[in-house]
């Protein structure tokens, strides 16, 4: 399995607080990838890093932001969480070369109370 | 319209069945194609990747076809385990992210 771990697994919060989630890779892969996934909506993006400091935003980026100090690191924030906000989070990785496919981390479930 | 769309199903098959899903996208400069696994409440898994020529893995035949734009996946001889969502993943050309289908639910029943 690809080297990749997620942080917390499990969040209980309360609207407008401030939420941080981890994920970590031991693959030193380029591209690493936030997603959401919510019933009837499947897997959306919400923000992608193609390099340290590069980010850019998916299709869901509002009430989110994201980090990437290091390769293997890459946080997103909740700045102030509300209920919509409820879903499983799923972090992924894909190598810079080629058409290659995504790997994904153990996904984080955050309720949003 | 969807950029990446699929059946949602359920489809229910006895163990034995053949079962094919299809997944249809609409960028035709879509270059790269996969199919993945999910269980439920788990991370989705890379199942195989799709490509022009068609290929096989086993049980599990995956197909292109780029002049109607869309993909298959076809599971000959259905055990119970495989009973999951099977998402359909696009890669278009110029572009860093992928884009998801919602996924095809799949029970397999003795």
């Amino acid at each position: 399995d690809a080297g990749i771990t997620q942080s917390p697994r499990h969040k209980v919060t309360e609207t407008g607080t401030p939420v941080t989630l981890r994920c970590h890779q031991t693959e030193n892969h380029r591209y690493m990838y936030w997603y959401r996934q919510d019933p009837g909506h499947g897997l959306r993006l919400i923000h992608y890093s193609y390099g340290v400091k590069d980010t850019d935003k998916g299709e869901v980026s509002d009430g989110y932001s994201v980090s990437r100090s290091k390769t293997e690191d890459f946080l997103l924030t909740l700045e102030s969480a509300t209920s919509s906000q409820t879903s499983v989070y799923f972090c992924a990785i894909r190598p810079g070369t080629g058409d290659s496919p995504l790997h994904f981390g153990n996904g984080t479930r955050l309720t949003v109370t | 319209r969807k950029e990446v769309e699929q059946d949602p199903g359920p489809f229910n098959v006895p163990e034995g069945a053949t079962v094919a899903f299809n997944c249809t996208y609409s960028n035709s400069a879509s270059q790269s194609f996969f199919w993945y696994r999910q269980d439920c409440r788990k991370e989705p898994k890379l199942l195989m990747s799709v490509y022009s020529s068609g290929n096989e893995d086993g049980r599990f035949t995956a197909q292109l076809n780029r002049a109607s734009q869309y993909i298959s996946l076809l599971i000959r001889d259905s055990k119970l385990s495989d009973s999951a969502t099977y998402l359909c993943v696009v890669k278009d050309t110029g572009r860093r992210a992928l884009t998801f289908g919602s996924g095809t639910r799949l029970q397999v029943q003795p």
